[in-house]
């Protein structure tokens, strides 16, 4: 039940982009995308709906193939403060609930 | 304006020690979840509550008790703790039941020895 992220962990330098990858075996209903510093609380970015709608938050979006059951996230131009890790949350016709992937780390250096 | 609170932040016990891990809301959302954090592993879902009222488990709900006292405040109960329950805990609420986002509260380390 667990969504797959991919990669596990990525490595780059300011200014790179980056794409994290989310994918189910369950088919979606929506897609939760979030951001976690090392020692705080998760911190929501966007949900997507069913629908394949893309969307975008400053310089991070993100996509939904509901065909595919898979949704990924874009980082452009990377910031420092992009660092973290990001987690997949998917709701499917499980109840009202989110499932969450194991999350991929993300670090930006200078 | 608080958010979701979240008490203790930290905590030790010794094994077969019970607690209450307690959290509570001042968004006026209805649902309620409570997460686990373990190296490696992402959130892992314990309990939910949709609304004031109900309470559902999620995927790992075994040697946990949970209590909606009212719409405000969701608590997370330990019987008898195990050192597999170390971890990090994790309370949140969102507005609705489908495709809300999710308001983390800052966590409780939990350490069993």
């Amino acid at each position: 039940q667990q969504p797959v992220q991919s990669p596990q962990a990525v490595i780059l330098r300011e200014g790179e982009d980056a794409v994290i990858n989310c994918s189910s075996s369950k088919a979606l209903y929506s897609v939760h995308w979030y951001r976690q510093k090392h020692g705080e609380a998760p911190v929501f970015l966007m949900i997507l709906l069913k629908g394949g709608e893309q969307k975008g938050h400053d310089k991070i979006s993100a996509s939904f193939n509901e065909k595919k059951q898979q949704s990924s996230l874009y980082l452009t131009a990377s910031q420092l403060s992009y660092s973290g890790t990001y987690f997949c949350g998917t709701e499917w016709g499980g109840g009202f609930k989110t499932i969450f992937g194991a999350g991929t780390r993300l670090f930006v250096k200078a | 304006n608080a958010g979701v609170t979240q008490t203790p932040k930290f905590q030790v016990l010794k094994t077969g020690q019970s607690m209450t891990l307690q959290c509570a809301q001042d968004m006026n959302h209805n649902s309620m979840y409570w997460y686990r954090q373990d190296p490696g592993m992402g959130l892992r879902l314990i309990y939910y509550s949709a609304s004031e009222g109900t309470t559902d488990k999620g995927e790992v709900p075994n040697g946990y008790n949970v209590s909606r006292l009212n719409k405000r405040e969701f608590s997370l109960r330990l019987e008898s703790a195990a050192p597999s329950q170390t971890s990090v805990y994790f309370c949140a609420s969102s507005e609705g039941r489908f495709n809300q986002p999710q308001h983390f509260g800052d966590g409780t380390r939990l350490s069993i020895l």
